[in-house]
């Protein structure tokens, strides 16, 4: 079974860092891009960071970029997401996804059940 | 970057309705477009990709069309099961933004 999992989730304080991962299973992990997609209580969904198969090519949405890195170990079938100088508006449900491609930019056909990440003093 | 913008952002309609959910881009992403449903409490599904084909298991009521900036999701008969909020997303190029999304309720 195609399987994502996230963790790493919790309380942070404003400033903070956090490291989310994701594990994958079920599926050959170094041929498919991955994003994280995040989600505010009761507000629509926001399209994060995406990574390549390989690795080599990462992209982020204008809001994280330069306090979130995306990253991959393909040797551990692992996706991560480290998060600095995290914002209250940070606070969501962070989700790992699968995408149909191997490339950055594109859909998703998995979803992992999602970690929480609170920013608040 | 490119924008995403769904109309209406909420409806309501009757069981048999037709219902139909528009998304704009601000520029042309030729067909890279996908549409999901997110039932409440629960995850999102890939109902559509690719503008309008139609994910494996998806009911045929569901379809999708358009190209360059204006795509269409629509549900020919809505069901009870039908009711969630429903989300584009274009994947032309990064960021692949969602639209704001469109909550569908039964009248």
């Amino acid at each position: 079974e195609v399987q994502v999992l996230e963790s790493g989730g919790g309380l942070v304080q404003p400033g903070g860092s956090l490291r989310l991962s994701c594990a994958a299973s079920g599926f050959s992990f170094s041929n498919s891009g991955m994003s994280w997609i995040r989600q505010s209580p009761g507000k629509g969904l926001e399209w994060v960071s995406g990574i390549s198969g390989s690795g080599g090519l990462t992209y982020y949405a204008d809001s994280v970029k330069g306090r979130f890195t995306i990253s991959r170990d393909n040797s551990k079938d692992t996706l991560y997401l480290q998060m600095n100088s995290l914002r209250a508006d940070d606070t969501a449900t962070y989700y790992c996804a699968k995408l149909m491609t191997i490339f950055g930019p594109s859909l998703v056909d998995v979803w992992g059940q999602g970690t929480t990440v609170t920013v608040s003093s | 970057d490119i924008q995403m913008t769904q109309s209406p952002s909420s409806l309501s309609a009757s069981i048999g309705d037709r219902v139909t959910i528009t998304c704009r881009a601000s520029q042309g992403i030729n067909n890279n477009l996908a549409w999901y449903q997110q039932k409440p409490g629960k995850l999102p599904k890939l109902l559509i990709y690719g503008a309008s084909t139609l994910q494996l298991g998806v009911p045929s009521r569901f379809s999708g069309s358009g190209s360059g900036t204006d795509f269409t999701l629509t549900i020919s008969s809505l069901q009870p099961e039908d009711v969630a909020t429903y989300y584009c997303q274009k994947y032309y190029s990064a960021p692949c933004t969602f639209g704001q999304g469109t909550r569908l309720e039964i009248k």
